[in-house]
């Protein structure tokens, strides 16, 4: 069974732009989580998406936004690009929302803002 | 608020010595624990996880025993190799708060010949 995939991989933009990120989740897997990566933060938890529906935000400001389909891949977009969103973001999918379901990340897209 | 906190890295061991990384949490509630790690230039995989209290994960050859009465989930390996060089992140999810994953900071390790 395929993994979690992620695209792009890699991405440059500047400041002001904006940007859209995929995940495609593991095959049956209806929910998408997206997490940001950095070197000072850490990996902190943005949203979550379950049957085309946000069930949970993380402290984001609003120019961070997502979106799930109906084949359950998830987009996430940010606008207006801050130098401070230079970040790995991920994306993580499961079957179900239980508490012990377990996440399956992705390899990330590396987003660089100049 | 709920928390994790790990050993700070970098951790660095010969091969085949022994691997502790430890980790306490801060929770409300009866949370699921989870180790991952994550390999340069990659996203995270699972390491092990255990959902309730005195229960052990395994993996790999690594073990960690989520016990209520300290809070803890140490990480522990008997005998590291060159390849379980990687970081390794230590989280938790909590009732109520569906596939929210809380990280702590990461623990750097690094196995040398």
């Amino acid at each position: 069974k395929a993994g979690v995939t992620q695209t792009p991989r890699y991405l440059i933009k500047t400041r002001g732009q904006q940007v859209t990120l995929s995940c495609s989740p593991i095959s049956g897997h209806r929910s998408v989580s997206w997490y940001q990566q950095t070197p000072g933060q850490g990996l902190q938890f943005l949203f979550e998406y379950f049957s085309e529906t946000q069930r949970n935000k993380g402290n984001f400001p609003g120019r961070f936004s997502g979106r799930q389909f109906s084949n359950s891949r998830s987009e996430m977009n940010v606008s207006t690009l801050e130098l401070g969103d230079s970040a790995l973001y991920l994306c993580a999918s499961s079957f179900s929302r239980a508490l012990q379901e377990t996440q399956y990340f992705g390899p990330g897209t590396r987003l660089l803002v100049l | 608020g709920n928390s994790v906190t790990q050993m700070e890295g970098p951790v660095t061991l010969s091969e085949e010595a022994f691997l502790t990384i430890n980790c306490t949490y801060t929770a409300t509630g009866y949370p699921s624990l989870f180790w991952y790690v994550q390999y340069p230039g990659e996203g995270l995989q699972l390491l092990l996880k255990a959902t309730k209290a005195d229960d052990k994960g395994s993996n790999k050859g690594f073990e960690a025993t989520y016990r209520k009465e300290t809070t803890s989930f140490h990480l522990e390996k008997g005998s590291v190799q060159v390849s379980d060089s990687a970081v390794y992140f230590c989280a938790l999810s909590l009732s109520g708060g569906y596939n929210k994953l809380i990280f702590g900071a990461g623990t750097r390790l690094a196995v040398h010949p």
